[in-house]
């Protein structure tokens, strides 16, 4: 089956500590996305690919890494410079960008 | 003031009314997104259109681009509808989706 896979569906760490969330897809997409998700607000674009080995920050880069060494697999380390990392992270991809975006079930994150 | 507007913010209906949600936005845009979120967290495209109207199946979408505002309408609801509908907008001068807060639906049996 052809999709978009994040692991694990709920994380927890200690402040302080990096985390790594992976998404990996199977649908041969150029482009992948990962987004940070907060009760009450829309979801917000923390970076982008459009290309393997090439990367752009989004809207609220700080405090997170990304890397895009091959073309199913982007993920995404919260560092513990990220003030506020307790969230709801969702990748998706896409065939270009801005086509039709498409999601993963998404990682919950606690900071304890 | 944010670039994508939705409302209602929550809306509870019974099975089989008419549902209708709206999204306004600020900029130029070159396409309008509607996602369904389940209460899991996964999120499913259901439209992307950028002029006129699009249906599939009991839901329809809409967009006037002169007045910046579409709608997302749901005929003969049901309790599975129930979800949280986002609208997300391409701005024609950037290369990112921009997301409305979400609308959460609530359909009753």
């Amino acid at each position: 089956d052809g999709g978009i896979t994040q692991s694990p569906k709920y994380l927890f760490r200690k402040e302080g500590q990096n985390v790594t969330l992976s998404c990996e897809q199977n649908l041969n997409h150029d482009a992948m996305y990962w987004y940070r998700q907060d009760p009450g607000q829309g979801l917000r674009l923390i970076y982008y690919s459009q290309i393997v080995n090439d990367f752009q920050k989004g809207d609220i880069a700080e405090g997170y890494s990304v890397s895009r060494e091959k073309k199913e697999s982007f993920p995404l380390t919260v560092t513990s410079a990220q003030k506020n990392p307790t969230a709801f992270y969702l990748c998706a991809s896409s065939v270009l960008a801005l086509n039709e975006q498409f999601f993963g079930p998404g990682t919950r994150l606690t900071v304890l | 003031k944010n670039e994508v507007e939705q409302s209602p913010q929550n809306l509870t209906a019974q099975e089989g009314e008419f549902i209708t949600i709206n999204c306004s936005y600020s900029v130029g845009i070159s396409a309008l997104h509607w996602l369904q979120q389940h209460p899991g967290g996964g999120i499913v495209s259901l439209f992307m259109l950028s002029s006129g109207k699009k249906k599939h199946g009991r839901l329809i979408a809409t967009i006037n681009i002169q007045e910046k505002h579409s709608s997302l309408h749901i005929t003969a609801s049901h309790p599975r509808d129930s979800a949280v509908y986002i609208c997300a907008v391409e701005a024609t001068s950037g290369s990112r989706l921009t997301f409305g807060e979400g609308t959460q639906l609530t359909v009753n049996p």
